[in-house]
């Protein structure tokens, strides 16, 4: 699986549009880019999944550029209840195969 | 439809004694997968059922620790005996065969808080 490098933290205000990018330089032809959300005191939760282009859900947007070396989540117009541990994952997620979770990106967001 | 459970939510323990966590996955979720955290760590993958079988335990730290999955349903990590580097959050997870959804997403559970003192 293709190691994933995030920044570790990032503040934001409400309302705010927040980006987090996160680096996947050897990620394979068959890999898929996945975005889970950790609140405290629960398990990871699916947001978005892509394998290239632009990918919109009721949640967030998920941007792949062409050569696939990263992928940035985009928020729109966070809450206070959008502060939780993001993590980009990489790899052939079909059923089946297990996750592969690095350090993700502790999002704060305030008032 | 109701989610993955897991039981306890917390469990403190001693250093030697056993502990046994339970998963009840989504119901016709043929995969399950138990995940931990420890202190400071990463999520780590520890093994994967389908239905009764083992597909992949190669997560699994040691023999101290049990899985089991008994008529495909849910499943059960005992640890047998505890030591003090065990301490963290244990997360199970289940799907279905074959994904069938666009997002090929995994459901976790809120995990079980093991402290062993």
């Amino acid at each position: 699986l293709a190691k994933t490098t995030q920044p570790i933290s990032m503040d934001s205000y409400e309302g705010q549009e927040v980006n987090i990018t996160c680096s996947h330089n050897n990620i394979a032809t068959n890999d898929y880019i996945t975005w889970y959300q950790q609140f405290p005191s629960q398990g990871p939760r699916f947001i978005i999944q892509g394998y290239k282009t632009k990918v919109t859900n009721e949640v967030a947007s998920l941007f792949i550029p062409a050569d696939r070396k990263s992928s940035t989540l985009s928020l729109p117009r966070v809450s206070l209840s959008d502060t939780a541990v993001y993590y980009c994952l990489v790899g052939d997620l079909g059923a089946g195969n297990m996750l592969t979770f690095g350090g993700g990106t502790r999002l704060m967001v305030k008032p | 439809e109701a989610g993955v459970t897991q039981f306890p939510s917390h469990s403190v323990i001693e250093k030697g004694q056993t502990v046994t966590l339970r998963c009840d996955p989504i119901s016709g979720h043929d995969n399950l997968y138990w995940y931990r955290r420890v202190m400071g760590k990463e999520i780590k993958f520890l093994l994967h059922f389908v239905k009764e079988s083992k597909q992949d335990e190669s997560g699994m730290p040691n023999n101290r620790f049990l899985a089991e999955r008994t008529g495909g349903t849910y499943s059960t990590l005992k640890v047998q005996p505890a030591e003090l580097e065990d301490s963290g959050v244990y997360f199970c997870a289940s799907s279905q065969e074959g994904g069938g959804r666009a997002d090929y997403g995994y459901t976790f559970g809120s995990g079980t808080r093991l402290t062993v003192v």
